[in-house]
């Protein structure tokens, strides 16, 4: 499975635009960008998906660089709800996810 | 709409004793069936996973093993429970993928607590 780096953790203010980068240069062609997030004391919940194209849904978008050896998750407008380790995962057809240590997002109010 | 149950939520056993957690997928049929143990601080791991009943793939070596007796029911087992064992156990099932992504929806967890 390809890798994927992103920061141990990253801040935010409450109300403001987050930006989680993650970076996958050794993506394949075949391979999905995808997000999950886990709560605390939580099993893990989805929240976007992409392979070339940026994508949008009610939780967050996804942008995809045109290289695709890096991504960014964008939630809007963060609200204290968002505080969880949100993981970037690489997953090529088929099920298995292989989850790394993702980052914790801390939003402050 | 679908639903995944888990139990215990939470459990604390002796070194040596058995083991035995229950997961349970509500609405749907046919199901791929994942268990994942997340360590304290840790990461999660996968642990098994299964395409059918009967159908179990290993992921890591352990004295854990799991068993499908049922389309909708994945069992998580072991015979002697270690220290290493403790953990956040969780189930988590998906679609069986007919073209490509399939979204995972994880249970509520067991915490498993040796000692």
């Amino acid at each position: 499975d390809a890798k994927t780096t992103q920061p141990n953790s990253m801040e935010s203010n409450e109300e403001e635009p987050v930006h989680l980068p993650c970076n996958h240069s050794t993506i394949s062609g075949t391979d999905y960008i995808h997000w999950y997030r886990q709560l605390p004391s939580q099993g893990p919940e989805y929240v976007i998906h992409g392979l070339t194209s940026n994508v949008n849904n009610r939780m967050a978008s996804l942008a995809i660089a045109e290289d695709r050896k890096s991504s960014t998750l964008i939630l809007h407008r963060a609200t204290l709800r968002d505080a969880a380790v949100y993981y970037c995962i690489l997953r090529a057809y088929g099920n298995k996810l292989v989850f790394g240590a993702g980052t914790i997002l801390r939003v402050k109010s | 709409s679908q639903t995944i149950h888990q139990w215990p939520a939470t459990l604390v056993q002796p070194v040596g004793s058995p083991l035995s957690l229950e997961c349970t997928v509500e609405g749907t049929s046919n199901p791929n069936l994942y268990w994942y143990r997340q360590a304290a601080g840790r990461g999660l791991q996968l642990l098994f996973y299964s395409v059918g009943i009967g159908q179990i793939s290993s992921e890591v070596p352990q004295n854990l093993s799991a068993s499908r007796p049922q389309d909708r029911q994945f069992i998580l087992s072991s015979k002697k429970l270690l220290l290493s064992d403790s953990g956040f156990y969780l189930c988590a099932w998906s679609a069986a993928p007919g073209g490509g992504f399939s979204e995972q929806f994880f249970g509520p967890g067991t915490r498993l607590t040796v000692l």
